[in-house]
């Protein structure tokens, strides 16, 4: 597709299991963004990467999260034993470079219980 | 204090009117500035960036005050189909932040006949 991709669109992990969710980002985009939106909120910046170089992770919440995109296309952001207060949209955007025109994905809806 | 702030809404007004919203931020640095908007359990999509001398797409006029740190949104003769929360975003060059976007946490609008 011509859009970025989100997958899986929903999950709902248990209390304390890891999740790994998945961006695929428009080709050939440089820039590649993560953002955890809570209900009510407007999107939080969590980490941004340029190709594979994660330049900014100061919004991870804590060392629990963690994302990489080993070959500059492809993101992964994973949380470790997920907590209540995970529970949230986690929305990928990407763009050609830098933020002056940014595409989002549909999101992944993460429901811990 | 955040770093962008919005009216906390909700309008609700009827189709045809006239209706402003505003948004402030706390960075004198910030460099770009934008207004996203975001239906309901969809993903946040540009609808115009904001710039110095103001401008106007359609039935949108935005307008930013570097001086006051404040941008708003008008949206004139007001459709049903304009029903969404409207985002102001910050491209706020922080230590924090990096290259990321800031989000207010919206403003939602609700137009009906």
């Amino acid at each position: 597709g011509a859009g970025v991709s989100q997958s899986p669109r929903y999950k709902v992990a248990k209390r304390g299991q890891d999740v790994a969710l998945r961006c695929d980002p428009i080709s050939g985009h440089v820039s590649l963004f993560w953002y955890q939106q809570a209900l009510g909120q407007g999107p939080e910046f969590l980490t941004y990467f340029q190709n594979e170089a994660q330049l900014d992770k100061s919004g991870l919440p804590s060392d629990r999260f963690f994302a990489e995109r080993p070959e500059g296309s492809v993101s992964t952001l994973k949380i470790q034993r997920t907590q209540q207060e995970d529970s949230a949209v986690y929305l990928c955007a990407s763009s050609l470079s830098g933020v002056n025109t940014i595409y989002f994905g549909e999101g992944s809806w993460l429901t811990v219980v | 204090r955040k770093e962008v702030e919005q009216d906390p809404g909700p309008f609700n007004v009827p189709e045809g009117a006239t209706v402003a919203f505003n948004c402030t931020y706390s960075n004198s640095a910030s460099q770009s500035f934008f207004w996203y908007r975001q239906d309901c359990r969809k993903e946040p999509k540009l609808l115009m960036s904001v710039y110095s001398s103001g401008n106007e797409d359609g039935r949108f006029t935005a307008q930013l005050n570097r001086a006051s740190q404040y941008i708003s949104l008008l949206i004139r003769d007001s459709k049903l189909s304009d029903s969404a929360t409207y985002l102001c975003v910050v491209n706020t060059h922080s230590d924090q932040a990096g290259t990321a976007l800031i989000f207010g946490k919206g403003t939602t609008l609700s137009v009906s006949s």
